[in-house]
C-alpha cells in the first residue's frame, strides 16, 4: 500500500527567506506524485506533478519539487516567499493501473512572517 | 469557464440525520471523486465514478453512497450521521478515469458540521 509522510505540520519562515517543504512516500510499485496548495476556506489547487521523465519539476508561483527515488522524497522548494503563500501544503501519491485515488499527506502548514 | 461548484457551502445537522451534498464538475469532465478532509488531516478518499459508474471506493462504511447522472454531475449521500462525520467534504473532477495523468480540478468543498 502507498502512504505519504510530511515530516512538519507547520514551518513558519519569514517574507523573502527561502523554504522547503518535505515530503516522503513509501510504496513498492512505480508512482506518480503531487503538491497542492490549499488557502483557507478554499478547495486544493495543483501546484506541481510529477509523473515520469526529469526529477526537477516546476511548478506555478515559482515553486518547484525534486523527486528522489533513492531517498523515496519529493520535497517542494521556492527560493523566495510571499506573505501571499501561506496556506496548507499537501503532498500526495498514486499509481498507475486501476488505482483512481490520491492518497494525501497531513499537510504542512506554510507561514510567511513579515 | 466555471470551475468544480459544490452546494451548499456550510450544512449543520444532528445525530442520526442523513445528508446530500452535491457537485457539478467542470464543463466537458466525465470524472468525480470524493474525498472526506476532517479538520487537521488531508483528504481522505471516499468515491470516484466515471461515465456514471462507480470506479473506486475508499474504507469507509455502507451509510456513504453516491452516484452520478447522466450530465456527470454527482451527489453524496451519508445516512445515519456520526459526530465523527464532521468534516470538509471535496468533490474533484478531471476529464479520464485516470488520477495518474489527468490533473484533478477540486471544488471549495461543503462543510459539513454534526451536533
Amino acid at each position: 500500500a502507498q502512504s505519504v509522510t510530511q515530516l512538519d505540520s507547520q514551518v513558519p519562515v519569514f517574507e523573502e527567506a527561502p523554504v522547503e517543504l518535505r515530503c516522503n512516500y513509501s510504496s513498492s510499485v512505480s508512482v506518480y506524485l503531487f503538491w497542492y496548495v490549499q488557502y483557507p476556506n478554499q478547495g486544493l489547487q495543483l501546484l506541481l506533478k510529477y509523473l515520469s521523465g526529469s526529477t526537477l519539476v516546476k511548478g506555478i508561483n515559482g515553486f518547484e519539487a525534486e523527486f528522489n527515488k533513492s531517498q523515496t522524497s519529493f520535497h517542494l522548494r521556492k527560493p523566495s516567499v510571499h506573505i501571499s503563500d501561506t496556506a496548507e501544503y499537501f503532498c500526495a501519491v498514486t499509481t498507475g493501473g486501476a488505482t483512481n485515488k490520491l492518497i494525501f499527506g497531513t499537510g504542512t502548514l506554510l507561514a510567511v512572517q513579515p | 469557464d466555471a470551475g468544480v461548484t459544490q452546494s451548499p457551502t456550510h450544512l449543520i445537522k444532528t445525530r442520526g440525520q442523513h445528508v446530500t451534498l452535491r457537485c457539478s464538475p467542470i464543463s466537458g469532465h466525465k470524472s468525480v471523486s470524493w474525498y472526506q478532509q476532517v479538520l487537521g488531516q488531508g483528504p481522505q478518499f471516499i468515491f470516484q465514478y466515471y461515465e456514471k459508474e462507480e470506479r473506486g471506493r475508499g474504507n469507509f462504511p455502507d451509510r456513504f453512497s453516491a452516484r452520478q447522472f447522466p450530465n456527470y454531475s454527482s451527489e453524496l449521500n451519508v445516512n445515519a450521521l456520526l459526530l465523527g462525520d464532521s468534516a470538509l467534504y471535496l468533490c474533484a473532477s478531471s476529464l479520464g478515469r485516470r488520477v495518474s495523468n489527468q490533473p484533478q480540478h477540486f471544488g471549495d468543498g461543503t462543510r459539513l458540521s454534526i451536533l
